[in-house]
């Protein structure tokens, strides 16, 4: 069965500062992997996701993350924070056979400071 | 760009009543999924829907949940009886193939009082 562990549910940085959301995860078969935003009172976002090409993957708004196999891990990375980036941070997981269905973590509230 | 839209934003409704939520997927798009959120917890996987049928389900898609694709462009949840643990942001989604493409409408709030 698929899960997805996000460490920290609480992140807070400085603006221009690095941001970094771990994710790991478990799974049977090779996964295919995702990170989500969610802003206040909207919907699911898709900011970037891996579905076994590169290892390294780049999203929008300068986000990205590496998938590291070794590790059972997919860490999202942004190199300078902004203000608009404060948002809750969700990584998800689906393997091929479960029907597409997507397992979600408990999601990272990302918190910027002036 | 194309979008998932969800009606209504927002529904109330008392205990027991049924209750529909609205989704009108990507015209192309030939998956369809229900998740929700209950208010500070994780986002879970309902129900998966492809080729007028419901392809899977989780545990917690029980009896008083179904899903209906009545018309070619809609797609619906119905649960038959409300409980106050439904209360939760309910998300549909549309997919063209898989998880890879997914598109999430903006969700509907149900408050059960």
């Amino acid at each position: 069965a698929q899960s997805v562990t996000q460490l920290g549910s609480h992140v807070s940085v400085s603006e221009g500062a690095l941001v970094l959301l771990r994710c790991n995860y478990s799974s049977s078969v090779p996964p295919y992997l995702f990170w989500y935003v969610q802003y206040p009172n909207q919907g699911l976002q898709l900011l970037l996701k891996y579905t076994s090409a590169a290892t390294l993957v780049k999203g929008i708004n300068d986000f990205e993350a590496e998938f590291k196999k070794s590790e059972t891990s997919f860490h999202l990375t942004k190199p300078s924070a902004h203000m608009s980036d404060a948002a809750e941070y969700f990584c998800a997981v689906s393997e091929e056979t479960s029907g597409s269905r997507l397992t979600f973590g408990e999601g990272t509230q990302l918190t910027v400071n002036p | 760009e194309p979008e998932v839209t969800q009606t209504p934003s927002h529904q109330v409704t008392q205990m027991g009543q049924e209750v529909i939520l609205r989704c009108v997927p990507i015209s192309n798009h030939l998956y369809f999924y229900w998740y929700r959120q209950i208010l500070g917890q994780k986002v879970e996987f309902l129900v998966s829907f492809y080729n007028n049928e419901i392809s899977e389900k989780s545990e917690i898609f029980d009896d008083q949940f179904s899903v209906e694709r009545p018309d070619g462009s809609n797609f619906t949840l119905k649960i038959r009886s409300t409980k106050l643990e439904d209360s939760a942001m309910y998300f549909c989604a549309s997919s063209w193939t898989g998880p890879y493409g997914y598109t999430f409408g903006s969700g509907t709030r149900l408050t059960v009082v």
